[in-house]
């Protein structure tokens, strides 16, 4: 079974600019989350879908961060304008169920590393 | 606000047991999760404790006491690929969204 997959799995951007990433989840996985780990620290979530809807944005900079999931497959997750405290792994993740009384493991894909200079 | 704490480094010689600790303050929660990070790689999910108690899977053992807000990953027969960051998190609600702590790394020496 394919696991997720990410891209780029790097990107440099000059602060101001704009960046995107792009998450493909396994296979049938109905939520989909985007988290931020900056160097040191735990993954924060950015983000989190129910096939094409938002479930969770609570936490992601809408002045700056954009993120859509059209068709409930793929994801992208957009910057625009970066600044120097984006500067972090971008980390995917997917999970075959939403809600139920049992564990629904979270796959995570390698992550795209940005620096933002 | 959620707050989870864990040790930042830990440091055990091969073949030992170490303990690594977890204590989380959250304004709501369904159970505690453990997730294994190497050096430039994703997390894996080790385990995850829902009820009291012990949970064993080989050589990684999770515990929770949920009155004490408390939790640890125990890992036995330590092997050098063991050196890796373990993190905690605690799901929130029935959404599974989870919330991480800050990670403890674990160095491994012969």
């Amino acid at each position: 079974e394919a696991g997720v997959a990410q891209s780029p799995r790097y990107k440099i951007i000059e602060k101001r600019q704009s960046v995107a990433f792009w998450c493909n989840p396994i296979s049938g996985h109905a939520t989909l989350y985007w988290y931020q780990q900056i160097l040191g620290q735990g993954p924060k979530l950015l983000i989190q879908f129910q096939n094409n809807g938002v479930v969770d944005d609570s936490q992601l900079p809408k002045d700056r961060f954009s993120a859509e999931r059209l068709k409930g497959v793929d994801s992208t997750l957009k910057i625009q304008p970066a600044k120097l405290e984006d500067s972090a792994v971008y980390l995917c993740a997917s999970s075959l169920k939403f809600a139920t009384e049992d564990y629904n493991e979270q796959f995570f894909g390698p992550g795209t590393r940005l620096t933002v200079l | 606000g959620q707050s989870l704490e864990q040790p930042s480094e830990v440091t055990a010689v091969e073949g030992a047991i170490v303990q690594i600790n977890c204590t989380y303050q959250t304004s709501g929660f369904y159970g505690l999760s453990w997730y294994q990070q190497h050096d430039g790689g994703a997390p894996t999910f080790l385990s995850y404790n829902a009820l009291d108690g012990l949970e064993e899977t080989g050589r990684f053992s999770s515990f929770l006491s949920r009155s004490d807000s408390y939790g640890y990953l125990l890992l036995q027969e330590l092997q050098m690929k063991d050196s890796a960051s373990y993190f905690c998190a605690v799901r929130m609600d029935s959404s599974y969204k989870l919330i991480f702590g800050s990670g403890t790394r674990l160095l491994v020496r012969p």
